[in-house]
C-alpha cells in the first residue's frame, strides 16, 4: 500500500471550509484514496473514497490532482461536530476484503 | 442505517481473566475485522476474518487471542488471559464482499473499551 502523509493537526473556524491535505506520491495505478475520520474515541467512520475523479458526497468533497500524488478533503462548511481526527489511506480493492492501515492522521480543531 | 453494534461498552477485569468481547455486523457483510486503540496511540490491525477462517493477523494477534463466529449474527475476540497492556478500545468492523471500490468501506461499531486492573 502507498504510503500517505498528513500535518499532524489543523484549525478551521466554525462555518468555513476546512480542507485537508494528504500526499501520497508513491500511489499506483489502481490504488484508491479513501478518507475516514474518528471522532473522539469512537469508531472510525468512512467519509468518501475516489480513484481519479474528483467526488462528493453528502459529508465531503474529495479533489485528487491530475498526477494523482496528493489529495485534498474538503469539508465544505465545518461545525464543532467535525472536529475529529481525519485518515487518509491508499489502498486497492480487493474483492470486498480491506485491512485498513491507520497512520496518525490529521488532528482537526473546528472552533467558534 | 446499517450498523455495527459492539457489546459491552466498557468491561473492568483483573489481570488474568478471560474476556469476550462481541459484535454484530453488518448482516450483508462477509468480512469482519478487530481493531484495537490504546489511549492516545493508533488503531491497530488485529486480525480479519472470512468464510469461517481467519484471513490475516498481525502480530500483535498472538496466542491469547482468538476470534469465533459462534452463529450466524456473532463475531467474537477472546483474550484468554489479560495483561494490563491489553487495556485498549476494541474495535469491530465489517465489510460486504465484491468488486468495485465501495465494497472495500469498512464500517466500524462504536467500540468496547477493556480495562485491565
Amino acid at each position: 500500500d502507498a504510503k500517505t502523509t498528513q500535518p499532524p493537526s489543523m484549525d478551521c473556524a466554525e462555518g468555513r471550509a476546512a480542507n485537508l491535505p494528504c500526499n501520497h506520491s508513491t500511489i499506483s495505478g489502481n490504488e484508491y484514496v479513501y478518507w475516514y475520520r474518528q471522532i473522539h474515541s469512537q469508531g472510525p467512520q468512512y467519509i468518501i473514497h475516489g480513484l481519479k475523479n474528483n467526488e462528493t458526497n453528502e459529508m465531503a468533497s474529495l479533489i485528487i490532482t491530475e498526477d494523482r500524488k496528493s489529495s485534498t478533503l474538503i469539508l465544505p462548511h465545518a461545525t464543532l461536530r467535525d472536529t475529529a481526527v481525519y485518515y487518509c489511506i491508499v489502498r486497492v480493492p480487493a474483492g470486498g476484503y480491506n485491512k485498513l492501515i491507520f497512520g496518525a492522521g490529521t488532528r482537526l480543531a473546528v472552533h467558534p | 442505517e446499517p450498523e455495527v453494534t459492539q457489546t459491552p461498552s466498557h468491561q473492568v477485569t483483573q489481570m488474568g481473566q478471560e474476556v469476550i468481547l462481541r459484535c454484530v455486523p453488518i448482516s450483508n457483510h462477509l468480512y469482519f475485522y478487530w481493531y484495537r486503540q490504546i489511549l492516545g496511540q493508533k488503531v491497530e490491525f488485529l486480525v480479519s476474518f472470512y468464510n469461517n477462517e481467519i484471513s490475516e493477523k498481525s502480530e500483535i494477534f498472538d496466542d491469547q487471542f482468538s476470534v469465533e463466529r459462534p452463529d450466524g449474527s456473532n463475531f467474537t475476540l477472546k483474550i484468554r488471559s489479560t495483561k494490563l497492556e491489553d487495556s485498549a478500545m476494541y474495535f469491530c468492523a465489517s465489510s460486504e464482499v465484491g468488486v468495485g471500490s465501495g465494497a472495500n468501506v469498512l464500517t466500524f461499531g462504536a467500540g468496547s473499551r477493556l480495562t485491565v486492573l
